[in-house]
């Protein structure tokens, strides 16, 4: 299975901050890879897939970027909604596999 | 509105069975593959398992093959997922997920917009 390795793990940031979390993998998966945001006790939010395509209702604050095997979800001017954890999520082979997720506090 | 409502979650001995069930509403599964992904108390998620839109394709993690089958009625527009052999390790909360399954002419993408709530499956003696 390809492994996908997040980080950093946890984070502190403040409203306005430009935040910036990796996801690694193991292996090349091209641009197959996307990006969820979860709340404690709430079910994940689709942000971005396919690397860069931001879904549709999610603010453009939100972008994804790659180079090689190392993905990154970029938060700019990070707002107190988004306070929560987010995980990659590799879709290149089977079994899907999510990184260890982010937990971006206060 | 667009919804999915997993249940059948509860608290189930070791080796035993459940099976759970997604209750989709505001949009026809039959024109989706769909997904379930758990996640164990306190720690991150783990996708499980996938069925094609009209069920002739199944992928699920090693861990659970043998044990847990995923299935479909479309014209429920329910999705389930038969748990056997039940293992301290399969507690999770169990979440079902629409997969838009995106194409841009080359490639196919995971996109997982909907989700249900999720449903408690707790193993234990």
């Amino acid at each position: 299975a390809i492994q996908m390795t997040q980080s950093p793990s946890s984070l502190s940031a403040s409203v306005g901050d430009r935040v910036t979390i990796t996801c690694r993998a193991d292996q090349d998966i091209k641009t197959d890879l996307g990006w969820y945001q979860q709340k404690p006790g709430k079910a994940p939010k689709l942000l971005l897939y396919a690397a860069f395509t931001l879904q549709s209702g999610v603010p453009s604050r939100f972008s994804g970027s790659r180079s090689g095997t190392v993905f990154t979800l970029t938060i700019s001017g990070l707002q107190p909604e988004d306070f929560a954890t987010y995980y990659c999520l590799q879709d290149y082979t089977y079994p899907r596999t999510f990184g260890g997720g982010t937990k971006v506090e206060i | 509105e667009v919804q999915l409502e997993e249940s059948g979650g509860r608290l189930v001995q070791p080796g035993g069975s459940l099976r759970l069930s997604c209750a989709a509403s505001g949009f026809s599964i039959r024109n989706y593959w769909m997904t379930w992904v758990r996640q164990a108390p306190g720690k991150g998620l783990e996708w499980v398992a996938n069925i094609k839109e009209d069920g002739s394709v199944r992928h699920s993690l090693d861990s659970v093959k043998g044990r847990f089958t995923i299935s479909r009625d479309n014209a429920e527009n329910s999705l389930y997922l038969q748990m056997n052999s039940l293992r301290a390790e399969d507690t999770a909360v169990y979440f079902c997920a629409r997969d838009l399954d995106v194409n841009d002419g080359k490639t196919w993408y995971d996109a997982f917009d909907v989700w249900g709530q999720g449903t408690l499956v707790t193993v234990s003696a």
